[in-house]
């Protein structure tokens, strides 16, 4: 079956520090792949997407992923985080295009990041 | 300026009511989806929609019911069969046969 987990459901970090956000799929083949930022109680924010070519994407307010098929793997990476950056990250996947690509995304239950002073 | 709105932003209704939710769009999308949020469970898929007078069942759709008369609105009833309504309800759309979705601010609904 199609999945995705983010096995920390809950990250502290200092400002200033790095961080990595991991995220594991299980998909018949290679999915498009993308990174949501979600403050309280707001909506998602699209951070970066990965469809095809180079491995490393960059996003939004200095993030960036790299896909690595071979774990299966789309960890999400920034250098040096600021206060702004606490919130939920949720890792999604979605089918590849085809006549039944129905577009439809498929997220891990999402990581919290608190960020210290 | 696009995007995508939904109101109401904060919902109450009494058990056993029927509620419909509106999810507006301008970006000139085909497709539409709604996805409920609960916390520790991520997002998951009630009904999606791939053109007008179309629409699918998602993977929790027991409950609710949705229409698509007009490609710009998709609105989402949760029914009093719902069982445990009170969630973060959000709307989404994207363009046919494309997999990033926009999202809208949400609806939290509390059914008390």
């Amino acid at each position: 079956a199609q999945s995705v987990t983010q096995p920390d459901i809950h990250i502290t970090v200092s400002e200033g520090a790095s961080l990595e956000l991991r995220c594991n799929y299980s998909y018949g083949a290679t999915p498009y792949l993308f990174w949501y930022v979600q403050s309280p109680g707001q909506g998602l924010q699209l951070l970066l997407k990965y469809f095809s070519g180079d491995t490393l994407v960059q996003g939004i307010k200095g993030f960036e992923a790299e896909f690595k098929r071979s774990q299966s793997s789309f960890n999400l990476r920034k250098p040096s985080v600021h206060w702004s950056d606490a919130a939920e990250y949720f890792c999604a996947v979605g089918p590849l295009g085809s006549s039944s690509n129905t577009g439809k995304l498929i997220f891990g239950q999402g990581t919290t990041l608190q960020v210290k002073p | 300026d696009g995007g995508i709105t939904q109101s109401p932003k904060y919902l109450f209704r009494k058990e056993g009511q029927n509620v419909t939710l509106s999810c507006e769009q301008n970006l000139n999308h085909d497709a539409m989806y709604w996805y409920r949020q609960d916390p520790g469970q991520g997002l998951r898929l009630i009904y999606y929609s791939q053109i007008v007078n179309d629409f699918q069942k998602g993977d929790i759709a027991e409950g609710y019911s949705v229409s698509r008369e007009k490609k710009e609105s998709f609105p989402l009833t949760v029914t009093s069969a719902q069982k445990n309504p009170t969630a973060f309800y959000l709307c989404a759309s994207s363009y046919r046969g494309g997999a990033e979705a926009f999202f809208g601010q949400g609806t939290r609904l509390t059914v008390v």
